[in-house]
């Protein structure tokens, strides 16, 4: 079957750094997508890896081993906006996305 | 403005009624989804659209139904609402369907079945 698996929450201090990871089993695969979800709001997109490596975007960055069906986002410079629900999806080979649970993630001052 | 508009921003219904979730967005994309998310749960895709006059079945289609006359609206039909399609649904939209597009959300519709 397809499955993402993520953290249900994490916390982290403003202005440090925080790794959400994701696994992933899809038949087939074509990206990794990472959307971020405040409460009550709809999700709104982050970033989109398809090949190994890393991307960076400003204070976020986004990793992916396609090899170990793994991928992680980096936040950097916390701030207290980035309390949200951070969202993994994978595009399977029917370029439907399967999305995980979802990561809240705290910040504490 | 441009984006993805949902109506209801929420709805309580009594079990068995029939319910129409709206949606219409403005950007022109050819594809358009139907999710549902659930604590606990990732976003389930309900039905999804490729572009105007098709549309397809997701993971959990089953008593739910949409159509797709035009580009930009895609409503959501729920035939005899039950207590099991409580839940938070929110529309989206891509530039394409079947490829690797970014897809867009709407701000979601509240659906309490009773």
């Amino acid at each position: 079957g397809q499955n993402i698996d993520q953290p249900t929450e994490m916390t982290a201090t403003e202005g440090a750094i925080v790794q959400i990871n994701c696994t992933y089993q899809t038949s087939g695969f074509n990206g990794l997508f990472w959307y971020q979800q405040h409460a009550g709001e709809a999700p709104t997109f982050l970033s989109y890896n398809v090949l190994d490596g890393l991307e960076e975007k400003g204070r976020f960055s986004s990793f992916l081993s396609r090899s170990k069906g793994y991928s992680y986002l980096l936040l950097k410079e916390l701030q207290m906006k980035d309390s949200a629900s951070y969202l993994c999806a994978a595009l399977d080979s029917n370029y439907q996305l399967i999305w995980g649970a979802g990561t809240k993630l705290i910040i504490k001052p | 403005i441009a984006g993805i508009t949902q109506a209801p921003t929420s709805q309580i219904l009594a079990a068995g009624r029939r319910m129409t979730l709206r949606c219409t967005q403005d950007m022109r994309h050819n594809a358009m989804y139907w999710y549902r998310q659930d604590l606990g749960l990732g976003l389930r895709l309900i039905h999804y659209s490729n572009t105007a006059g098709t549309t397809g079945k997701g993971e959990v289609p089953d008593g739910y139904s949409v159509s797709r006359a035009n580009t930009d609206d895609f409503p959501l039909t729920l035939a005899s609402a039950v207590p099991s399609q409580t839940s938070v649904y929110f529309c989206a939209s891509s530039d394409s369907g079947g490829v690797a597009d970014t897809q867009y959300f709407g701000p979601g519709t509240r659906l309490t079945v009773l």
